[in-house]
């Protein structure tokens, strides 16, 4: 089946900082979404990119669908404490059914140093 | 607008029982997804329901299934628990009729086999 690699797997940063992740993927995807999740809450959305080379911000969150449709990054500008979490990339994909199936990556893992 | 629920938060079962896990969409909403995720496997699609209809599925046993009805609310039924089942259920809820960039996820419910 479709794998998607996020990496990196965790980071620890200083308060501040710039953070960048990525995820790539062995099979295009028709939309890429960046999910946070916080500890016993589900993933919530950030982020959703539905064409190619496309580039979307929110706040400080930037995220950009890679050209080829197999890989996205996210950004996260002057980290604050409430940026801690775990970040996922999911591709998007249509059925044949009209369904719409989500494939995450393991997560990344975002620790932030005050 | 409230959001989706998944009932009950907690639940802790002896290895081959079999539990039944419930999530209400967001009003208005008439499909619902659940996804399972575990330290080890990550996040990972169990099925979608669409008007009381298995729309798509995953790689999952036969053991896992689900059911919609006619107000959208769907449940989930795993029968003879294992140990490996233990892990994080999610439903996540989108209008289902046409193409949404990511989907709203409840807080799911913590399955805990012993």
């Amino acid at each position: 089946g479709q794998q998607l690699n996020q990496s990196p797997q965790s980071m620890f940063i200083q308060e501040g900082e710039d953070v960048s992740m990525n995820c790539t993927s062995s099979s295009i995807f028709n939309t890429w979404l960046w999910y946070k999740q916080d500890p016993g809450e589900g993933p919530v959305l950030l982020i959703a990119l539905y064409k190619a080379g496309e580039l979307t911000s929110n706040g400080r969150l930037t995220a950009q669908f890679g050209i080829t449709r197999k890989d996205s990054f996210l950004n996260i500008s002057a980290s604050i404490p409430s940026d801690v979490g775990i970040y996922f990339c999911a591709g998007q994909l249509r059925s044949g059914a009209g369904s719409y199936q989500l494939t995450f990556g393991k997560g990344t893992k975002l620790s932030v140093i005050p | 607008k409230a959001g989706v629920t998944q009932t009950p938060r907690y639940l802790i079962k002896t290895r081959g029982q079999q539990v039944t896990l419930s999530c209400s969409p967001i009003s208005g909403h008439r499909s619902v997804s659940w996804y399972q995720q575990t330290p080890g496997q990550g996040l990972q699609f169990l099925f979608e329901y669409f008007s009381e209809t298995q729309r798509n599925k995953g790689n999952f046993p036969g053991r896992f299934s689900g059911r919609q009805f006619s107000n959208s609310r769907s449940e989930m039924n795993v029968s003879t628990l294992e140990l490996g089942d233990s892990a994080l259920y999610l439903c996540a809820s989108s209008p289902g009729d046409r193409e949404v960039y990511g989907y709203t996820f409840g807080s799911g419910t913590r399955l805990t086999v012993v």
